[in-house]
């Protein structure tokens, strides 16, 4: 089984709708991610969360909310879905002690999310 | 932020050694070097990291310039499984913890394999 789960894998949804992806993982790690990639780009980050108790923004937040549920879980909120969100969704975990920056990200396989 | 700079494709025989340079010239001294990859249809997977010697794992090398100001993934025999797009990035080390762990991506080289 994977490691690191994302469902849906592939939504359609419209304008205005509010759509939740979600995020599991079993290796038990404290810090989980979300990005968005879209065609031709590389990924960008949304939100991150260090541990439960931690949610941080990212570079491109707006139109974005988190939840962080439990270590294991991480979901990611469209509140009123747009078709510019349309994109690949990742959601990463990696686990490191404090200051230390060479922790690897485990990647999800991704949700594609369409807007119309 | 330290930036990097790839070129944006790059192909390849199979069974040949592959080489994908990254330019990094405002690296700073604390910045760790990492890539990851992107398969067809499949999140990002680490491949290697590095920060002042040369490293080797199970997937790749890794060569950095003795100035850090460039570093190149080598792919000592390319698979048609190696086809994908590489990703070259800095990461911060110690200090802020709030920059600790986020991976900025550039665009990647998308490395062509051929038989």
């Amino acid at each position: 089984d994977a490691d690191v789960t994302q469902t849906p894998r592939n939504r359609i949804t419209k304008t205005g709708k509010r759509i939740m992806l979600e995020c599991s993982q079993t290796k038990g790690h404290d810090r989980m991610y979300w990005y968005r990639q879209d065609p031709g780009l590389g990924l960008r980050l949304i939100y991150y969360s260090f541990d439960v108790k931690d949610i941080n923004k990212g570079e491109i937040s707006d139109g974005y909310s988190v939840s962080r549920q439990a270590q294991a879980k991480f979901s990611l909120s469209l509140e009123s879905a747009i078709p510019n969100q349309t994109a690949l969704y990742f959601c990463a975990t990696s686990d490191s002690p404090w200051r230390v920056n060479t922790d690897t990200q485990y990647f999800g396989p991704g949700t594609r999310l369409t807007v119309l | 932020d330290a930036k990097t700079t790839q070129p944006n494709s790059m192909e390849s025989n199979e069974e040949e050694p592959v080489h994908l340079p990254c330019n990094h010239s405002t690296i700073s001294g604390t910045d760790y070097i990492h890539w990851y990859r992107q398969l067809p249809s499949q999140g990002p997977e680490y491949v290697i990291h590095g920060l002042t010697s040369n490293v080797n794992n199970r997937m790749a090398s890794l060569a950095i310039a003795e100035d850090r100001k460039s570093s190149t993934l080598i792919l000592h025999r390319a698979t048609l499984r190696d086809a994908a797009v590489y990703y070259c990035i800095l990461t911060h080390g110690g200090g802020d913890t709030g920059t600790a762990s986020k991976l900025t991506f550039g665009t990647g080289t998308r490395l062509q394999v051929t038989l």
